[in-house]
């Protein structure tokens, strides 16, 4: 019940398309969904995040359209760039204790010019 | 706003030396902050959360006695990987939270530990 599946593993996008990556969770406790952005020999970096009372969210090129009935969400990213090559995380928390992360898998990105 | 610095961000050590690696928020103060160790093209994997004034909490399956954890003000942590082996090479990340409340986690930079 603490899985957060993503999928795909590995993305190629041309430049100026979309790249969508999906998660989906079992946990109904959870209420906090953050997306990261690993470079390589970095760490994560805060991308967007969201909660279940709003369906969607948008900042600059980054979206997160949530689907609590499904337990789904997923990451869209518009125009899509060379330097969004990257390690994209999908995350899931729930509230009390210490707001723990269970991170998904990983998908990594490539987008070629 | 929200810094998180690790130092080392490198280190070799031969096998069977204790490693210490420093976890800083730098400008915000952190009651709890998290460790995770990565291995290569793999996910961040929770080792356990520490809380400033109090033991630490270990995942199922870390040994909390090779990996030390110190959480001795709200801007530090600190772990100690204790006679460390070849096989706890690995990237190590941590985060941490603000005191103020919130769910977001700010991670570090990571450190790369390497024993020969």
């Amino acid at each position: 019940q603490q899985q957060v599946k993503q999928s795909p593993q590995s993305l190629i996008v041309q430049k100026g398309g979309i790249s969508i990556i999906n998660c989906a969770y079992e946990n109904t406790a959870f209420d906090y969904f953050p997306w990261y952005q690993q470079f390589p020999g970095k760490g994560p970096a805060l991308l967007i995040a969201i909660n279940p009372d709003v369906s969607e969210k948008k900042e600059g090129r980054f979206t997160i359209s949530f689907n609590k009935s499904a337990k789904q969400f997923s990451l869209h990213i518009m125009d899509s760039q060379p330097g969004d090559s990257a390690t994209y995380f999908c995350a899931a928390s729930e509230a009390g204790g210490y707001n723990k992360l269970i991170f998904g898998a990983g998908t990594r990105l490539a987008v070629h010019p | 706003g929200a810094v998180v610095s690790q130092h080392p961000s490198w280190v070799i050590c031969k096998s069977g030396t204790s490693v210490k690696i420093e976890c800083r928020s730098l400008d915000f103060q952190a009651t709890t902050m998290f460790w995770y160790r990565q291995f290569p093209k793999q996910s961040l994997m929770l080792m356990a959360t520490s809380n400033e004034g109090s033991k630490a909490t270990y995942e199922q399956g870390v040994e909390k006695d090779k990996f030390l954890i110190n959480h001795a003000s709200l801007t530090l942590s600190t772990l100690t990987v204790t006679s460390a082996h070849p096989e706890d090479s690995s990237f190590y990340i941590c985060s941490a939270r603000s005191s103020g409340g919130g769910y977001t986690q700010y991670f570090g930079p990571g450190t790369r530990l390497t024993v020969l």
